[in-house]
């Protein structure tokens, strides 16, 4: 089956820990997006990639990191150095064509608690 | 002014009843345009895609309009199973680079 993944689905740390939330895709896209999502707020994007080794800062970047080593795969950490990590974490992947974004494809999910 | 604006509803309408949402954008030299639905606690899925020339998908119907920089969806005969959040999706040019930014979506309840 082709398609994207997330885990752990659900995610509980301790105030002050940093967390990496998984994401991988087996769609040969080029391109993977981070979003957080508070509840009736729409997407935020966090970090985005659209190149193995590159990645570009979204909206509110601040307090998460990522990496790209591999096309398949796109971890987020999520440090302490975030105000308010509590939230929805989604990860999504597209083709990019002339520039242009194709459709995404969402993985299921990530919610992270901080306690 | 937000990139990407929606009227965040809900909209409550009966079984039936046609609805219709719009999303406009800021940026002139947006392109590709999308329809996502999502539901409670899950992830956004692709609706349908949003062309010039509109695109029509069985009851659902998405519109472009360039000049005045919006983009529609006709929902008609709603079911039940059409509630949800619809989100919009624009990708203003940034950098360089097309970014896809969403809306903060429009909730639809459909009641018997």
């Amino acid at each position: 089956d082709g398609g994207i993944t997330q885990s752990p689905k659900y995610l509980f740390r301790k105030e002050g820990q940093n967390v990496t939330l998984s994401c991988e895709q087996n769609l040969n896209h080029d391109a993977m997006y981070w979003y957080r999502q508070d509840p009736g707020q729409g997407l935020r994007l966090i970090y985005y990639s659209q190149i193995v080794n590159d990645f570009q800062k979204g909206d509110i970047a601040e307090g998460y990191s990522v990496s790209r080593e591999k096309k398949e795969s796109f971890p987020l950490t999520v440090t302490s150095a975030q105000k308010n990590p509590t939230a929805f974490y989604l990860c999504a992947s597209s083709r990019v064509e002339r520039g242009l974004t194709d459709t995404q494809y969402f993985g299921p999910g990530t919610r992270l608690t901080v306690l | 002014r937000k990139e990407v604006e929606q009227d965040p509803g809900p909209f409550n309408v009966p079984e039936g009843a046609t609805v219709a949402f719009n999303c406009t954008y800021s940026n002139s030299a947006s392109q590709s345009f999308f329809w996502y639905r999502q539901d409670c606690r899950k992830e956004p899925k692709l609706l349908m895609s949003v062309y010039s020339s509109g695109n029509e998908d069985g009851r659902f119907t998405a519109q472009l309009n360039r000049a005045s920089q919006y983009i529609s969806l006709l929902i008609r005969d709603s079911k039940l199973s059409d509630s949800a959040t619809y989100l919009c999706v624009v990708s203003p040019l940034a950098g360089g680079s097309y970014i896809p930014t969403f809306g903060r979506g429009t909730s639809l309840i459909v009641h018997p």
